[in-house]
């Protein structure tokens, strides 16, 4: 079964730090997303990125987060200046069409702000 | 998308079937009903989705009554696997991704 994959599995830096969390979706998926799930909290919605473009994006993802998918199979998620409050789990996701709900989310990037 | 509301929490023991309905009062006529799994640290997992009446797969079933106020997710004789938090979700995919997840209900399956 096709995997969407994420690295690293978990990441600590320094307030303050930038970082850049990788994915690669399924290779003929053409939507991508990025959600986070703060420890014991809800899986929230950050971005959704299609045709080289951000289609949608929430209030979470404010101008410290980019994205972008730099070669074509790549998908990935800065954050320019990190702060505590961004310590959370970061899911990729992927999907052939909008319409479909069926969504592969990948493992995730364990984020910790030290 | 359309407010869902689901127990917070179930328990169950292995090879019972467990089934957890989720209301959807406000649905809409273009609105599919969608759940996930999801095992800690890890992210969630596509099920199943249906629109009326009953769908099934190798997973589970989905049976929407024709009101389509509600849904049932049925998943047939579980296993200490089967832990997990199960998310309902209805929408019409037009909001290009934006999947509102709630708490979900915490299923745990014990020996």
């Amino acid at each position: 079964e096709p995997e969407v994959t994420q690295t690293p599995s978990h990441q600590v830096t320094q307030m303050g730090q930038e970082v850049i969390l990788r994915c690669v979706p399924i290779s003929n998926h053409l939507y991508f997303y990025w959600y986070r799930q703060i420890l014991g909290q809800k899986v929230e919605f950050l971005v959704s990125f299609y045709n080289n473009e951000i289609s949608e994006k929430s209030e979470i993802f404010d101008d410290q987060f980019s994205v972008e998918r730099p070669d074509g199979s790549n998908f990935t998620l800065k954050i320019r200046s990190t702060k505590l409050e961004d310590s959370a789990m970061y899911f990729c996701a992927s999907s052939y069409t909008q319409a479909n709900y069926g969504y592969t989310f990948g493992s995730g990037t364990r984020l910790t702000v030290v | 998308l359309a407010k869902t509301t689901q127990p917070i929490s179930m328990d169950s023991y292995e090879g019972q079937e467990v089934n957890i309905t989720c209301s959807h009062n406000n649905i809409a006529t273009n609105d599919y009903i969608t759940w996930y799994q999801q095992f800690p640290s890890q992210g969630p997992r596509f099920i199943i989705q249906g629109y009326k009446t009953k769908v099934t797969n190798e997973v589970a079933s989905l049976f929407i009554p024709a009101d389509r106020k509600s849904s049932t997710l049925s998943l047939p004789r579980v296993s200490l696997s089967d832990t997990a938090v199960y998310y309902c979700l209805v929408g019409d995919g037009g909001s290009q991704g934006n999947l509102i997840f709630g708490k979900g209900t915490k299923l745990s399956v014990k020996p």
